[in-house]
């Protein structure tokens, strides 16, 4: 059983420039969440994806937005890159209205690094 | 907006000693979860506490949940290598609509000398 497959797994882009990440959850999971984290640092909420709408969103600009096809896979776009969105994005699946304990699955991230 | 903080931020000891560590938060959560990250991957649960005082175990480790729901520590006993990571809390809330979130955080390094 496939866990949360994210890719690329390596990215670098330049300043200004727009990036797209892509995220597949674990089968049986239809909700996505996206995590940024910098480095040395805790992993920070961006939003949650279920059944293809945006449902809530952490402190991130406009610049970040996303999208939730119907097999439940997610992607993650970042416009006008600048060198703070440097940081390693993570993708959670999980199954709305279970349990937090079984919910979160995390992929092993996709590291962005802006030039 | 939620905080939480965890200490120490790292930690270096000998294998075969017991670690702990702690995380403090300005809200209330009504979960808490303890995961371990390893290089190059995304983080892991290890622990998830659900009620105020419960104490639980998982092999070596062992979690408690602050009465307050404000606060909660991570035990290992016993540390070998491959207990070395960076151990993140997180904090679990419900939304508006059903939609949840994790609050992690900093982390916790942990190094050991064989």
């Amino acid at each position: 059983d496939a866990g949360v497959t994210q890719s690329p797994t390596h990215l670098i882009k330049t300043r200004g420039q727009q990036v797209t990440l892509r995220c597949s959850p674990k089968s049986g999971h239809d909700t996505v969440s996206w995590y940024q984290q910098a480095l040395g640092q805790g992993p920070q909420f961006i939003f949650q994806y279920y059944e293809e709408e945006e449902r809530q969103r952490g402190n991130f600009p406009d610049r970040f937005s996303g999208h939730q096809f119907p097999n439940y896979s997610s992607e993650l776009n970042v416009n006008a890159l600048l060198l703070g969105d440097s940081a390693l994005y993570l993708c959670a699946s999980s199954e709305m209205g279970r349990r937090s304990n079984y919910g979160y699955t995390f992929g092993s991230g996709t590291r962005l690094t802006v030039v | 907006g939620q905080q939480l903080n965890q200490s120490p931020q790292s930690m270096f000891i000998q294998e075969g000693e017991d670690v702990s560590m702690n995380c403090t938060s300005s809200s209330i959560f009504n979960t808490w979860l303890w995961y371990k990250q390893d290089p190059g991957e995304g983080p892991v649960l290890l622990i998830a506490l659900y009620k105020a005082g419960e104490l639980t175990s998982n092999g070596r480790l062992t979690a408690q949940f602050g009465i307050t729901r404000k606060d909660s520590f991570l035990n290992i006993s016993a540390s070998i290598p491959s207990d070395v990571g960076i151990y993140f809390c997180a904090g679990h809330l419900i939304l508006l609509q059903g939609a949840q979130k994790l609050v992690f955080g900093q982390g916790t390094r942990l190094t050991i000398n064989p």
